[in-house]
């Protein structure tokens, strides 16, 4: 069965500063998507980014930016330069193309003091 | 954003009765899914749809039925509602082939 696990509930830190979400995903499967969610205080879900299992290149968007390693099964995130803007919800998922279901960690509370 | 409109938005019931959250897309998109989001669990999946009248259960199905008669519409039914049912759910639709997900705008359910 797949897992997707982010073991940082809850992470603070000071404007400016950057911030580093881990996301560890469990899975059989050679082909999955990989997915990055931000949930800000107004409660919608914004997609952020999708990675497939067969492109390993990290990306780069803006202050964003994703590590994707399949030799340790994690996807990490990263905010650079953080804003009290980012303060949001963030939630890492998985989904497989055999069923399509997607599994979502149990997300990661990211605030921001000005 | 693919159209998904959740009805109703707010809600609080009483244990015991029926309730009915609907979801409707405009996109045509094949799959359908309704998860429930609580604290310290993230979203679970509770029923997903592949087609019209194609359901299947996820982790989180008890309490929860589902129907699909047209592609447009996704109906989630709690027959009897429950306090631990109280929680914010939320419709999903997807494009299978790019693996895209998209998300209505939640539905808040208080069971009393």
């Amino acid at each position: 069965a797949q897992k997707v696990t982010q073991a940082q509930t809850e992470i603070s830190v000071v404007e400016k500063e950057d911030v580093t979400l881990d996301c560890v995903y469990e899975t059989r499967d050679t082909t999955y998507y990989l997915f990055w969610y931000k949930q800000p205080p107004s409660g919608e879900l914004v997609f952020l980014i999708r990675r497939n299992s067969f492109d390993e290149q990290n990306e780069i968007s803006g202050r964003y930016s994703w590590n994707f390693q399949k030799s340790t099964s994690s996807f990490n995130f990263t905010i650079t330069a953080s804003q009290v803007v980012d303060s949001a919800v963030y939630f890492c998922a998985l989904l497989l193309p055999r069923d399509y279901k997607l599994s979502f960690g149990a997300g990661t509370t990211v605030t921001v003091r000005a | 954003d693919a159209g998904i409109t959740q009805s109703p938005r707010h809600k609080v019931t009483e244990t015991g009765t029926p309730v009915t959250l609907r979801c409707h897309q405009t996109e045509n998109h094949r799959y359908m899914y309704w998860y429930r989001q609580d604290p310290g669990h993230g979203l679970r999946l509770i029923h997903y749809s592949y087609g019209v009248k194609d359901t299947d259960k996820g982790e989180v199905s008890d309490g929860y039925s589902v129907s699909r008669s047209k592609t447009e519409d996704f109906l989630l039914t709690l027959e009897s509602a429950t306090s631990s049912q109280t929680s914010v759910y939320f419709c999903a639709t997807l494009i299978a082939g790019a693996g895209e997900q998209f998300f209505g705008p939640g539905t808040r359910l208080t069971v009393l």
